[in-house]
C-alpha cells in the first residue's frame, strides 16, 4: 500500500516568516502534486512535479521532488495572511489516475 | 466556463438509510474520480472512471458503496445502509485523460454527508 506521511500537520507563524512543509513516501511516485483547499470548497492545483530533483517556483512558493520521487517539499517565503488554508501532496501511481494523497497541512498565517 | 458541480451540497441522513450522491464532471472531461475526506484531513480514493473502461473500484471501503457513470457523464456514489462512520466530506473530481498522474484533476466543492 503506497502512503504519503505529510509534517507538520498544523502551522501557525506570523506574516514575513518563511515555511516548509514535507511530503514523504517509502513508494516511488510517477509524479507528485500539490494543491491548496479552502474551507467548503475542493482542492486546487498549485503544481505538479514529475521529474526526479524538479524545482518549480510559483511567486513564492518554491516546490521540489526528491531525486529518488518518493519525497517532496513545499517552501513559502515571507508568508502573507492570504496563504491560509489547507496544503495537500498527493501522488500517482505509475499508469493509473488515482491519487494517494498526504494528511494535510493546515497553515495558518497571523497579521 | 463551468466546472464540476456536486449535489447535494449537505446531507443529513439517519443510521441505515440509503444515501445517494451526484457529480457532473466538466464537459468533454473523460475521467472521473470520487474521494471522502474527514474534516480537515487529506482525501481518501474511493473510485475512478475512464472512459469506457472498468472502473477502478480499488478505495471501496465496503460492498456498502458502489458508484456508477451514465453516458461518460453524470456519475451518482450511491452508500447504503448508511452508518456514522460514513460521515465525511464527499469529493468529486474530473480530468480530460486521466491516467499517468500528470492531468489536473478539477474538483467539486463536495457534499457534506452526516450519518446520525
Amino acid at each position: 500500500t503506497q502512503l504519503l506521511e505529510q509534517s507538520p500537520q498544523f502551522l501557525s507563524i506570523q506574516e514575513g516568516e518563511n515555511l516548509t512543509v514535507y511530503c514523504n513516501s517509502s513508494s516511488v511516485f510517477s509524479s507528485l502534486q500539490w494543491y491548496r483547499q479552502e474551507p467548503g470548497e475542493g482542492p486546487v492545483l498549485l503544481v505538479t512535479v514529475v521529474t526526479g530533483g524538479e524545482v518549480k517556483k510559483l511567486k513564492r512558493l518554491t516546490f521540489q521532488f526528491g531525486d529518488a520521487r518518493k519525497d517532496s517539499s513545499l517552501h513559502i517565503t515571507a508568508a502573507q495572511t492570504g496563504d491560509t488554508g489547507l496544503y495537500l501532496c498527493a501522488g500517482a501511481a505509475s499508469n493509473t489516475g488515482k491519487l494517494i494523497f498526504g494528511q494535510g497541512t493546515t497553515l495558518q498565517v497571523k497579521p | 466556463g463551468a466546472g464540476v458541480s456536486q449535489s447535494p451540497s449537505n446531507k443529513v441522513t439517519e443510521k441505515g438509510k440509503d444515501v445517494e450522491l451526484r457529480c457532473d464532471p466538466i464537459s468533454g472531461h473523460t475521467a472521473l474520480y470520487w474521494y471522502r475526506q474527514s474534516l480537515g484531513q487529506g482525501l481518501e480514493f474511493l473510485i475512478y472512471f475512464q472512459g469506457n473502461s472498468a472502473p477502478d473500484k480499488s478505495g471501496l471501503p465496503s460492498d456498502r458503496f458502489s458508484a456508477e457513470r451514465t453516458g461518460g457523464s453524470v456519475s451518482t456514489l450511491t452508500i447504503q445502509r448508511t452508518q456514522q462512520e460514513d460521515s465525511a466530506v464527499y469529493l468529486c473530481a474530473s480530468s480530460l485523460r486521466g491516467g499517468g498522474g500528470t492531468d489536473t484533476q478539477y474538483f467539486g466543492p463536495g457534499t457534506r454527508l452526516t450519518v446520525l
